[in-house]
């Protein structure tokens, strides 16, 4: 069982808008600003998309967002094409002595 | 910009142990953290554990304290991470990745499969 929840699975359409939940606790999420995102394709590496809850790095589209509120922290992906579809992986600081803690993941279908 | 390359898939029999590298290029290494995390086929990532190469010292995740050794060269600009005592569970692919700011990863290497198996 994953420290920070996600749900298992997500799915949109081309163009449409979807939004990925990552719950944590006081202790991770809800304690820290230091909240990132990862995109990760079969067989390849993650990807960071989103750090400190809402920094996008360079070369990151803009349809990528990262919000957080209290202990659940959100990445929402607008304008859905057929490359967003790839499982993401939200992670979150938990102090010094756990240090980060990843979520299950959720697997993004674009219909 | 820095670049991590890791060194290639091993298939290693139940209770021995692996060393996997992760050399960096393009960037000072000396002022970056590195970490290392695991996925087990199918499943999420799990962090393992970091160095920061100027200073040394790795802090590990609990679950690996004692069975896991992270080193860094900094002559060579790369970083290791050895298991003992290997088990069937720990059939995973191996990432290392800089830590930019405490769990912010980037970029990533292109991971080593490990497989156990007898």
């Amino acid at each position: 069982q994953s420290a920070l929840t996600q749900p298992a699975s997500v799915s949109g359409s081309l163009g449409q808008s979807i939004t990925i939940s990552c719950t944590g606790t006081s202790s991770d999420v809800g304690n820290y600003n230091l909240v990132s995102w990862y995109q990760q394709h079969p067989g390849k590496a993650p990807r960071l998309m989103i750090y400190e809850a809402s920094q996008r790095p360079s070369g990151v589209s803009d349809r990528f967002s990262g919000s957080k509120s209290g202990n659940t922290a959100s990445l929402t992906i607008s304008g859905l094409q057929a490359e967003d579809e790839a499982d993401y992986y939200c992670c979150s600081y938990a102090g010094f002595k756990t240090y980060v803690v990843f979520g299950g993941g959720t697997k993004l279908t674009v219909l | 910009q820095v670049q991590l390359v890791q060194s290639g898939a091993e298939m290693k029999p139940p209770g021995s142990s692996v060393k996997v590298s992760c050399k960096a290029s393009g960037g000072n290494f000396r002022t970056y953290a590195i970490t290392w995390v695991r996925q087990a086929p199918g499943q999420g990532l799990e962090w393992m554990g970091g160095i920061v190469p100027s200073f040394g010292s790795a802090n590990y995740a609990q679950r690996f304290q004692g069975r896991v050794t992270i080193t860094a060269d900094q002559s060579t600009n790369t970083a290791y991470m050895q298991m003992n005592s290997l088990r069937s569970e720990d059939t995973a692919v191996y990432f290392c990745a800089i830590d930019r700011n405490y769990g912010w990863f980037d970029p990533w290497g292109q991971g080593t499969l490990v497989t156990v198996s007898s």
